[in-house]
């Protein structure tokens, strides 16, 4: 069974420019998750989809967006670029976003902004 | 406000000296404790989930326990391939987020 991938691996950047970031979830998963890993930190949940709809998102600026498609598959966009945005963005998937269901992770994309 | 703590923040073992990484959390009603493994630039992989205090799960080496205010994955007899950084994560009774500890760098030594 195929798990969460993303693309691109690595994607570099110039200050005020836009990312974009994608997500397949695990076949069967309604609910996707993304989150930021700056270098030396702990994960940092950054938005929750699940059936086409935004069910929370962390303390970030709305310039970090997303959306989810109706083939549960998500993007997450970046614009207006920062150098503190250089980090790991990791997407999990759940298979309904219920209330003790385990998220499972993708490999990743990083993202460098110079 | 929920909270996870993780300690020790870096842990170094000789092969085959087991040891204890802890999981502290202050959390409004949990729905669940995960513990995840993660390599450098990969994503965390799945390990183990708690739902109730008392309750273990075992898996090779490694077996995570859970009390009402904290976890413990205890490693006995490690080997090199077990370093790792190791996550603790909880969700609340709201699930609307999962919060994560920021981990424990476990290195063995051959």
């Amino acid at each position: 069974e195929a798990g969460v991938t993303q693309s691109p691996t690595h994607l570099i950047k110039t200050r005020g420019q836009q990312a974009t970031l994608r997500c397949s979830p695990i076949s069967g998963h309604t609910s996707v998750y993304w989150y930021q890993q700056a270098l030396g930190l702990g994960l940092q949940f950054l938005l929750w989809y699940d059936e086409g709809e935004e069910r929370n998102r962390g303390n970030f600026p709305p310039r970090f967006s997303g959306r989810q498609f109706p083939n549960y598959s998500s993007e997450l966009n970046v614009n207006a670029l920062e150098l503190e945005d250089s980090a790991l963005y990791l997407c999990a998937s759940s298979l309904t976003g219920g209330v003790g269901e385990t998220q499972y992770f993708g490999p990743g994309t990083r993202l460098l902004v110079l | 406000e929920d909270q996870v703590t993780q300690s020790p923040e870096a842990l170094r073992l000789q092969e085959g000296e087991s040891s204890s990484l802890n999981c502290s959390y202050t959390v409004s009603g949990l729905r669940g404790l995960f513990w995840y493994r993660q390599d450098p630039g990969k994503g965390p992989e799945f390990l183990f989930t708690l739902y109730s205090a008392g309750e273990e799960k075992e898996k090779e080496r490694l077996k995570a326990t859970l009390t009402k205010k904290e976890s413990f994955l205890h490693i006995t007899a490690p080997k090199p391939e077990d370093s790792a950084t190791y996550l603790c994560a909880v969700r609340n009774s709201s699930a609307s987020k999962i919060i994560f500890g920021s981990g424990t760098r476990l290195s063995i030594r051959p």
